[in-house]
């Protein structure tokens, strides 16, 4: 079975630094890995996707991930924090079998200070 | 372009009363997927379907029913409602032959149970 793990439940950073929220998987197969964000009372957005490529993908908002298949990691990154980023991140696995359905890991709060 | 559309965005009921949770997209997406987000548990898959007519339990279908009779739209029953059913439901959809391979979301029913 397929799973996702998000080992921090809150990220706090200060505006300006990097940023990293980390995420790790568990698949048979191929892995197709995706970041959502998700602000207050609002449904969640597609950040970014690794299908297939290079192993650094580049998404929306600046942030990026950075995919490892040794260390089975696919951790989002982001050079400059905004205080906008503050939300919840969901780091997900699509099971490209019947139903095409996504595991999602149990999230990451981000906090950025000003 | 609407995307998915779900109704109400609140609602209280009480226990043992039913009701019908509405999803309707307008993309022609043929996997579409319910979802409830509890805090610290991410998002779990109660049902989906890969097409009209068809239908799949999820990681938590009980105490839920679905149809989809249309490819548009796929409406989540709660039977006789429980405190237990309290969550955030999200509906989602997505088509295989579109490259993003990923969900759009609707914007949530925040449901309580009392």
């Amino acid at each position: 079975a397929q799973s996702v793990a998000q080992p921090e439940d809150q990220v706090n950073v200060a505006e300006g630094n990097p940023l990293t929220v980390k995420c790790t998987y568990s698949v048979s197969g191929n892995p197709y890995l995706f970041w959502y964000v998700q602000y207050p009372n609002r449904g969640l957005q597609f950040l970014l996707k690794y299908i297939t490529g290079d192993n650094l993908v580049k998404g929306s908002y600046g942030f990026e991930a950075e995919f490892n298949k040794s260390q089975t990691s696919f951790h989002l990154k982001k050079p400059s924090a905004l205080v906008s980023d503050s939300a919840l991140y969901f780091c997900a696995v699509r099971d490209m079998g019947y139903g095409q359905n996504f595991v999602f890991g149990p999230g990451t709060r981000l906090s950025v200070l000003p | 372009n609407a995307g998915v559309t779900q109704t109400p965005k609140f609602q209280v009921l009480k226990t043992g009363q039913s009701m019908t949770l509405q999803c309707a997209q307008d993309m022609n997406h043929e996997y579409m997927s319910w979802y409830r987000q509890d805090p610290g548990m991410g998002l779990r898959l109660i049902h989906y379907s890969v097409g009209a007519g068809i239908t799949d339990q999820g990681e938590v279908p009980n105490g839920y029913n679905v149809s989809r009779s249309t490819t548009e739209d796929f409406p989540l029953r709660l039977l006789s409602a429980a405190p237990s059913q309290t969550s955030v439901y999200f509906c989602a959809s997505s088509s295989w032959t579109v490259p993003n391979y990923g969900y759009t979301f609707g914007s949530g029913t925040r449901l309580t149970v009392v």
